[in-house]
């Protein structure tokens, strides 16, 4: 089975302070991981995601994530953030043999202050 | 394209009732997928789809059913509302499996809440 934990519910920050957003994933396979933004009352949008390769991976605004084997970990960061960055951010996992579904953690709130 | 579409947006139940959410999506994905949204609770998924005319059971099914008739349409039913389904329901969708992990993206719909009382 797999279970992803996202460490902080609620993440306060000041506007262009720099940000990380906590995700640990648990695994017997090999996955593939995700991050997804849910503005509100929007539905969720793909911000970035690890399938192969280069562990670390890059989304066009500005936000990153690494993907760390030996920590089972896949943190969201950012550099500077921006009011307009204030949403909740999920992590998700799947694998190839889990038929396409995603598992997705709790959710983390990232509040962007003035 | 229109994405995928959710509708009703909002809905209140009085407990027994039923009702069908709608999803529909035009990018002639063949992966659809309902799920639920409790708050500090993430997403779960309740049925999944991996093409017309074949659904399979997620992790919270139960009081829910699917049908897959079209590539297009994935409808979720409910038949005896109930307090406890009282959450904000997505339809996703994809055109390979795992959900999103080809160089297409994964899609949601932007969701309904739904209130059971």
């Amino acid at each position: 089975a797999q279970s992803v934990t996202q460490l902080d519910s609620q993440v306060p920050v000041f506007e262009e302070a720099p940000v990380e957003l906590r995700c640990n994933y648990s695994s017997s396979v090999s996955v593939y991981l995700f991050w997804y933004v849910q503005y509100p009352n929007q539905g969720l949008q793909l911000l970035l995601k690890y399938l192969s390769g280069s562990t670390l991976v890059e989304s066009i605004n500005g936000f990153e994530a690494e993907f760390n084997k030996s920590q089972t970990s896949f943190h969201l960061r950012k550099p500077s953030v921006h009011i307009s960055d204030t949403a909740e951010y999920f992590c998700a996992v799947t694998s190839r043999g889990n038929t396409g579904k995603l598992i997705f953690g709790q959710g983390t709130t990232l509040q962007v202050k003035p | 394209n229109a994405g995928v579409t959710q509708t009703p947006k909002f809905r209140i139940l009085k407990i027994g009732q039923s009702m069908t959410l709608q999803c529909t999506q035009d990018m002639n994905h063949n992966y659809m997928y309902w799920y639920r949204q409790d708050p500090g609770m993430g997403l779960k998924l309740i049925y999944y789809s991996v093409g017309a005319g074949i659904t399979d059971k997620g992790e919270v099914p139960n009081g829910y059913n699917v049908s897959r008739s079209t590539t297009e349409d994935f409808p979720l039913r409910l038949e005896l509302a109930a307090p406890s389904q009282t959450s904000v329901y997505f339809c996703a969708s994809s055109y390979d499996a795992p959900i999103g992990t080809s160089d297409d993206e994964a899609f949601f719909g932007q969701g309904t809440r739904l209130t059971v009382v």
